[in-house]
């Protein structure tokens, strides 16, 4: 498997109800990032946990880390139709500096919430 | 306040041709980042550059790619002699310092055909 692997790979769920969505990598990192993409746009940045946090909160978002399994999930919650999108996470090396830009990413999840 | 700006959005080239993908980071940005996504691939890092300065280009194939940030106007991927292989969309992401946990923003990305 590669670092940075999302899964599930797709999602569907029915609006209001909580997406949880989950990340396993491979070597030691300094962050974990999570992106969404919209079909046809950039990635945008949602949140980024550090190798020393274990959760995170941003408005309906909910990012945990667990480091001795190498792993992290998003959960999003009351979701809407407008969630709809890609979702990726992204692992910045543990020999970064802190430096963010040497990233990888997994290959996805598919979140579509129907109305 | 416009966000990373890349053009084209789609770009079809025959074997053997060069292609040209450019990048406009945000305004007040003066960090660039250069990620590749393969079919069914998640992003990978290609090329870091500062202005008129290539700071990483670890994730750079060594032939046929290059990359440059001029003192005025976009960065610039450069891809000679396009094989099908290199069919990809490219994504270019800028950050104000390149420092620590600063977040990137990404471009909507260049769609590459390669006939």
């Amino acid at each position: 498997s590669q670092q940075g692997e999302e899964d599930p790979q797709a999602l569907s769920i029915q609006e209001g109800e909580n997406a949880t969505m989950n990340c396993s990598y491979k070597t030691s990192i300094n962050n974990l990032q999570w992106y969404r993409q919209n079909s046809g746009r950039g990635l945008v940045h949602l949140i980024l946990i550090r190798s020393n946090e274990r959760e995170k909160h941003s408005g309906r978002l909910r990012v945990t880390l667990d480091t001795s399994k190498k792993s992290s999930s998003l959960l999003i919650t009351a979701s809407r139709a407008a969630d709809t999108a890609s979702y990726f996470c992204a692992t910045a090396p543990e020999n970064s500096g802190g430096s963010n830009y040497k990233l990888t990413f997994g290959k996805g999840t598919l979140l579509t919430v129907n109305p | 306040n416009a966000g990373v700006m890349q053009n084209p959005r789609h770009l079809v080239r025959r074997r053997g041709q060069e292609a040209r993908l450019r990048c406009s980071p945000m305004k007040g940005h003066s960090h660039v980042y250069w990620y590749r996504q393969l079919p069914e691939e998640g992003l990978k890092f290609m090329v870091y550059l500062q202005k008129e300065n290539i700071i990483d280009e670890s994730g750079m194939p060594k032939e046929r790619f290059s990359a440059e940030f001029p003192k005025e106007g976009p960065s610039i991927l450069r891809i000679q002699q396009v094989v099908r292989g290199d069919s990809a969309a490219y994504f270019c992401a800028s950050s104000r310092s390149g420092q620590g946990n600063e977040k990137l923003f990404f471009g909507s990305g260049t769609q590459l055909s390669v006939l």
